[in-house]
């Protein structure tokens, strides 16, 4: 199965910080990742597919990146309503599998 | 609006069974995948299965192969998931999820308690 490795599984950041989030892959799974939001009591919201692309209706100040096994969430500019705990997933293979999560909390 | 409704959770002994079902509207139901995704309290998102349009792919996680079954009727707008032999470890929140992205919509979940 293909672990994905989620770091840090929390960070607390200040308004307007820029923040990014990491997952990496213990083998190649392309550009087939994606990152989900999850507030408290509410069910996960994509935000970004295939590596780079944003979900519609998500800001743009959330942007996907690779470099080689690393994937990268970034927000450019911290707003309160970003606090979440957010996922990777890789979708190349099955089984698909998820990071184990990162709680990001406003400082 | 693709809306996604689970129904049919609730708190079952262990060794017993439970179907789930979850009703799809607001999209053509028979061009997509299905998935369903669970977490456990507190916990983190684990994929649980998926299935094809035309029921013609299904993959399971290997923690629950053999004893769960996911089936669809495309008639009825419908995604099931059949759970036998429970154990304390399946309780979790069950999502069903449209597979685009690959997981593009989900519903809000239906939780399923395991405990004698």
């Amino acid at each position: 199965d293909i672990q994905m490795t989620q770091s840090p599984s929390s960070l607390s950041a200040s308004l307007g910080d820029r923040v990014t989030i990491t997952c990496r892959a213990s083998q190649d799974i392309g550009n087939y990742l994606s990152w989900f939001q999850q507030k408290p009591g509410k069910s996960p919201r994509l935000m970004i597919y295939g590596a780079t692309n944003l979900e519609d209706g998500v800001p743009s100040r959330f942007s996907g990146s690779r470099s080689g096994s690393d994937y990268s969430l970034t927000i450019s500019s911290l707003e309160s309503e970003d606090t979440a705990i957010y996922y990777c997933l890789q979708y190349d293979k099955y089984p698909r599998t998820f990071g184990g999560g990162t709680k990001l909390e406003l400082k | 609006e693709v809306q996604l409704v689970e129904s049919g959770g609730g708190l079952v002994q262990p060794g017993r069974s439970l179907k789930l079902s979850c009703l799809a509207s607001g999209f053509t139901f028979s061009n997509y995948g299905m998935n369903w995704i669970r977490q456990a309290p507190g916990k983190g998102l684990e994929w649980v299965a998926s299935i094809s349009s035309s029921s013609s792919y299904i993959y399971y996680a290997d923690t629950v192969k053999g004893r769960f079954t996911i089936s669809r009727d495309n008639a009825k707008n419908t995604l099931y998931l059949q759970m036998t032999s429970l154990r304390s470890e399946d309780t979790a929140l069950y999502y069903c999820a449209r597979h685009r992205s690959p997981f593009d919509y989900w519903g809000q979940g239906v939780m399923v308690t395991v405990s004698s």
